[in-house]
């Protein structure tokens, strides 16, 4: 069964701590993506990988970091640099079909800090 | 840099009226443009996309969206409304070249009512 995973669904964690969220890929697409999503403000870029090995920093990387050391995974820190971590967190990848690269999305996993 | 509008916060409808949500984009080129949509604490399905070609293009569960070149929009719609369709619907817009992020809207939640 294909797709993206993201776990746990729910996580919590105390104010200072940092907390690795994950996300597992078996569609062999090369690129992946961190988004986090807060009401009313749509869905903002944290990091992307286009390869394995690199990635670059999205509209709102302060805070978070990121790895790339397998395809199929592309973990996200939220460190506790990150001054307002609560908030849904959202993985995807994407792969090119015909001219066009369509991302695909995993569940998420909201994150509460307190 | 491109951008994506989405005029509408929230819309709400009868269950068999027809729908339609509005996309505004700004990009030099012909873009990729997609939508979204979003149960409540869940990922993003692709419900269609557009590249180039006929500009009418048909997605999942009933819905379409016509690309207008001269409005710069990509408005979404369907005939008829079910009380499933209750959910968030996000607009996004990709460069036309190579495996880069999509940029999307904030999103319009749409209300269904009997």
């Amino acid at each position: 069964d294909g797709g993206i995973t993201q776990s746990p669904k729910y996580l919590f964690r105390k104010e200072g701590q940092n907390v690795t969220l994950s996300c597992e890929q078996n569609l062999n697409h090369d690129a992946m993506y961190w988004y986090r999503q807060d009401p009313g403000q749509g869905l903002r870029l944290i990091y992307y990988s286009q390869i394995v090995n690199d990635f670059q920093k999205g509209d709102i990387a302060e805070g978070y970091s990121v790895s790339r050391e397998k395809k199929e995974s592309f973990p996200l820190t939220v460190t506790s640099a990150q001054k307002n971590p609560t908030a849904f967190y959202l993985c995807a990848s994407s792969i090119e079909v015909g001219r066009i690269y369509e991302q695909y999305f995993g569940p998420g996993t909201r994150l509460t800090v307190t | 840099a491109q951008s994506v509008t989405q005029p509408d916060i929230h819309i709400t409808v009868s269950e068999g009226a027809s729908l339609e949500l509005r996309c505004n984009y700004s990009y030099g080129a012909t873009p990729y443009l997609f939508w979204y949509v979003q149960s409540p604490g869940q990922g993003l399905q692709l419900l269609l996309k557009y590249f180039s070609g006929d500009t009418l293009v048909q997605g999942i569960k009933g819905f379409e969206a016509e690309f207008k070149r001269s409005q710069s929009s990509f408005n979404l719609r369907k005939p008829s409304v079910h009380w499933s369709d209750a959910a968030e619907y996000f607009c996004a817009v990709g460069l036309n070249s190579g495996n880069t992020p999509l940029v999307f809207g904030k999103g319009t939640r749409l209300s269904v009512i009997a």
